[in-house]
Formats: structure tokens, sequence, C-alpha cells
């Protein structure tokens, strides 16, 4: 596509409930990040993907935040037993190797109530 | 650690004029990259500006530029006639190139409010 596409664009969910978050990187770009972001605050880094490369999980809060991504396509995040917490706006970044330019998507705004 | 460090969390200015949001970084590497993105309410994180720790010149693009000055680790943004949409949050961002030219995470700052006055 033209963008990175995001969805849904908004979640409001129940505490303890699963939810499951989509990003569609743009067509070619090989790496593709997830970031949160709370009210107020900067990004923090959750996860990265590089093609077929082992993904980077280090910023993932707990266990309770998982990631895929199959080749270089469609990623999904999951968070299982959601807590209000997680309330944020969840953005999808994709990039080309060895760009520097990233693009994000419009964001999944989750609200855990 | 790595670290951003943005002091402004909101600028007013007038709308035609310029305006100057500072950051400021630390890391220990030598091979870095800081950028610019602008956040409007809309949500979208929208790149504006990068610059390598290498480049001797710097960057600019269109009416943004970035005050560079490595031996201070500062890469401030200037704005310059504003505009009435570039009233949004703006973050300042690093990324370490730990030796290679990988794609790596991002650190950012907590973001500046720019309110952009008729």
């Amino acid at each position: 596509g033209a963008g990175v596409s995001q969805s849904p664009s908004n979640k409001v969910t129940e505490k303890g409930k699963d939810v499951e978050l989509r990003c569609d990187p743009i067509s070619g770009h090989t790496a593709l990040y997830w970031y949160r972001q709370r009210l107020g605050q900067g990004l923090e880094f959750l996860i990265y993907f590089q093609g077929n490369s082992a993904p980077d999980k280090s910023g993932l809060p707990s266990d309770r935040f998982s990631a895929e991504r199959t080749g270089e396509s469609v990623s999904t995040l999951t968070i299982q037993r959601t807590q209000q917490e997680d309330s944020a706006v969840y953005l999808c970044a994709s990039s080309v190797t060895g760009s520097y330019g990233y693009t994000f998507g419009s964001g999944t705004r989750l609200t855990v109530v | 650690a790595q670290k951003i460090t943005q002091t402004q969390p909101g600028m007013f200015v007038q709308e035609k004029e310029a305006v100057t949001l500072d950051c400021t970084y630390d890391t220990s590497d030598q091979s870095y990259g800081l950028f610019w993105y602008k956040q409007p309410s809309s949500g979208e994180m929208i790149f504006l500006i990068y610059q390598g720790s290498y480049d001797e010149q710097n960057a600019t693009e269109g009416r943004y530029s970035l005050n560079f000055q490595k031996a201070r680790k500062s890469a401030n943004l200037v704005i310059s006639a504003s505009q009435l949409g570039d009233s949004a949050m703006y973050f300042c961002a690093m990324r370490e190139f730990n030796g290679g030219g990988n794609n790596r995470k991002l650190i950012w700052g907590l973001g500046t409010s720019l309110a952009v006055n008729p």
C-alpha cells in the first residue's frame, strides 16, 4: 500500500481481555517496529522485525505482550489479559533496510476499562 | 545510557516567525543519527529531518533546519516562517548505529507542543 496501515484505529476493551493489533507495512519494507506511546509521553520501543531474522523483543514490557510477523508482511501485536496501564497508542513503523527513514502508521488507540 | 532531552514542554510562536525547538542527547557512540518528527492531533508521526553524526553540514528540508552542535550534543530544530499547520507535537529521536548499518530502535524525547498563533 501507499502507507503503513494499522487496524483498528481505536479499541476499547475490558480489563482481562486479550487484544490483537494489526500493522500492514509498506510493500518492500523489510524492517518493522512497534512502539507504545502513553498519554503525554514519548515513544517506547516494543519490538523490531528485520526480514527473517530473529526479532528484537527487548522492549516488550511483560510476557503478556507478543508479536508476530511472517516474512516481510503483516505484523500482529497481541496483548493478553489487558491491564489499565496498557492503555496507550500503539504505533507501527516500517522502513527499508539501511535507510534512516521510518514511515509510521496512524496508530491504534487502546483503552482498557 | 542513551537519552534524549527536550526541555520545552510547550512553545508558542506567531505565524510567519521562526521558532527553535531544543533537543539535547547523550550517547557514548561516535556513529549515530538524529531525527525530528511531527505529530499532529491525528496521531501520525511525520518524519521531518535527519542529521547524521558525521554530516559536516547542518541538515535542511524546506522550512526545517537542524542546528547541530556536536560538541554540545544538541540538535535543535528551527522552523522558519511558521504556519498555522505547524501546530503539533514535535519529537526528537536518536538512533545509534552500533558499528553496523542495520535498522535499530529509536530513543525518543518527551516532545514539545508547538502552538502557532495567527
